[in-house]
């Protein structure tokens, strides 16, 4: 069982669509993070959240940090070409706050 | 560039041959942590250290893996006697700590291992 869900698994949207990301938990964390991932590549930090409630965005992408801590969403304004990537949300437990557990994933293919 | 680096970036080798991974951290930075990464799935936690002190380590980890930072600065990561299952990507991330985000990792770009 994981300890952090990703919905959906896979995702194909024309460039210019908008779309949304979700990653859920029954656990509480004390923070989480987002990442993208290119193939052969490894993960590139894209935000960190803290506070339950907490809204912060980058250019076109706005993350949200669930009131209680145990999710998050991710969504894509006016998707590119070179939003095309796996977008992993990982997330520090509040009892092992150094060690971060991931998600599976969301691979996100935008096509032209 | 001073960001985390692995070598070898790629690795095929024998059923029952030894391999070992480097990776170098981001210099300021003392965790260090090792992940395998699965086609399809996230990064899987192996172990992880703070200066050269192993803290902790996966149980899911078997005893032909084992992991060393004997100066605090690069690790290496070396899996006995591969197995077919072996076949992954393995990730080496570093962390500051002190700041505030030890939770906040950066990753190497990994070495992709093909067990024959």
């Amino acid at each position: 069982t994981q300890l952090l869900e990703q919905s959906p698994q896979f995702l194909s949207i024309q460039e210019g669509e908008n779309l949304t990301v979700y990653c859920n938990s029954s656990s509480v964390f004390s923070s989480l993070q987002w990442y993208r991932q290119e193939p052969g590549e490894g993960p590139v930090l894209l935000v960190t959240v803290v506070t339950g409630g907490e809204v912060k965005k980058l250019k076109r992408l706005t993350f949200q940090f669930g009131d209680a801590r145990k999710d998050s969403s991710l969504h894509i304004t006016a998707a590119q070409t070179g939003d095309t990537g796996l977008y992993l949300c990982a997330g520090a437990l509040e009892t092992s706050y150094d060690k971060v557990i991931f998600g599976p994933g969301t691979s996100l293919s935008v096509i032209p | 560039d001073t960001g985390v680096s692995q070598d070898p970036r790629h690795k095929i080798t024998k059923r029952g041959q030894n391999v070992t991974f480097r990776c170098d951290p981001i210099s300021e930075h003392n965790r260090l942590y090792w992940y395998r990464q699965t086609l399809g799935q996230g990064p899987e936690f192996l172990t992880y250290f703070q200066n050269e002190a192993q803290l902790e380590k996966s149980r899911l980890l078997s005893d032909r893996f084992s992991a060393e930072r004997p100066k605090g600065s690069f690790s290496t990561l070396e899996i006995q006697r591969t197995e077919q299952g072996d076949s992954a990507m393995y990730l080496c991330a570093s962390s500051p700590v002190g700041a505030g985000r030890p939770y906040e990792q950066y990753f190497g770009p990994g070495t992709r291992l093909t067990v024959t």
